[in-house]
């Protein structure tokens, strides 16, 4: 069964601060996703990446960057966390044509 | 790019009853069309899903139903339960090259016992 695991359930960060939120999944998937889930939008696409270095911006990118080292962690950055970033962050890996499977989510908050 | 569009927001059904949720998407290449529930507080879960050389798929009480022509797929449970009560998001993927899915906004079940 794949896992996909998110470093921190809740955070809570100060405005200005850089935030760094960790996405590592087990299976070896080439995709990897984060998405930001807010009331009445549903899942908005931030970043994802196809390959190690590789990256391409969703909808919102935005205030955000990411960083795909290794194949198998995908990191979400707010350079500058500010308070409209206070959000549920959804990371998910997928294989070619199949469905994702997604993280638990990083309820993030900031103050 | 691709815009899903889903219908109801929200929707109560009496246990027993059917329900059905409705997403249209704009891209005609589009040709993968999964759904996901969400119970409260977990992760986004797949629980079934369509490509577009099939026109229906059931799996027990769920099944999706695709139109290509007209651009649109539906949810349709059967027998609701109590645990069916969830959010559930349709997708759809264009034939992009890490196949990103883009997400309908959501539809909050509510099946009363």
């Amino acid at each position: 069964d794949v896992k996909v695991t998110q470093s921190s359930r809740y955070l809570v960060k100060r405005t200005g601060e850089k935030v760094f939120l960790e996405c590592v999944q087990d299976m070896d998937h080439e995709n990897m996703f984060w998405y930001r889930q807010d009331p009445g939008l549903g899942l908005r696409l931030i970043y994802f990446s196809y390959d190690v270095k590789m990256k391409e911006k969703g909808d919102i990118p935005e205030g955000y960057s990411v960083s795909r080292e290794k194949k198998e962690r995908f990191s979400l950055i707010l350079e500058s966390a500010s308070t409209n970033q206070t959000s549920m962050y959804l990371c998910a890996s997928s294989f070619r044509l199949y469905g994702y499977t997604f993280g638990s989510g990083t309820r993030l908050t900031v103050v | 790019g691709e815009n899903v569009e889903q219908h109801p927001s929200t929707l109560s059904v009496q246990e027993g009853d059917s329900a059905v949720i409705k997403c249209t998407y704009s891209d005609s290449a589009s040709n993968y069309f999964p759904w996901y529930k969400q119970e409260l507080g977990k992760r986004p879960q797949l629980i079934i899903d369509i490509r577009s050389n099939v026109g229906e798929k059931k799996d027990q009480r769920i099944a999706v139903t695709l139109n290509k022509t007209a651009k649109h797929f539906s949810l349709h449970i059967t027998e609701t339960q109590p645990e069916d009560s969830a959010v559930y998001f349709c997708a759809a993927s264009t034939r992009t090259g890490a196949n990103n899915l883009f997400f309908g906004t959501g539809t909050r079940l509510t099946v009363i016992p």
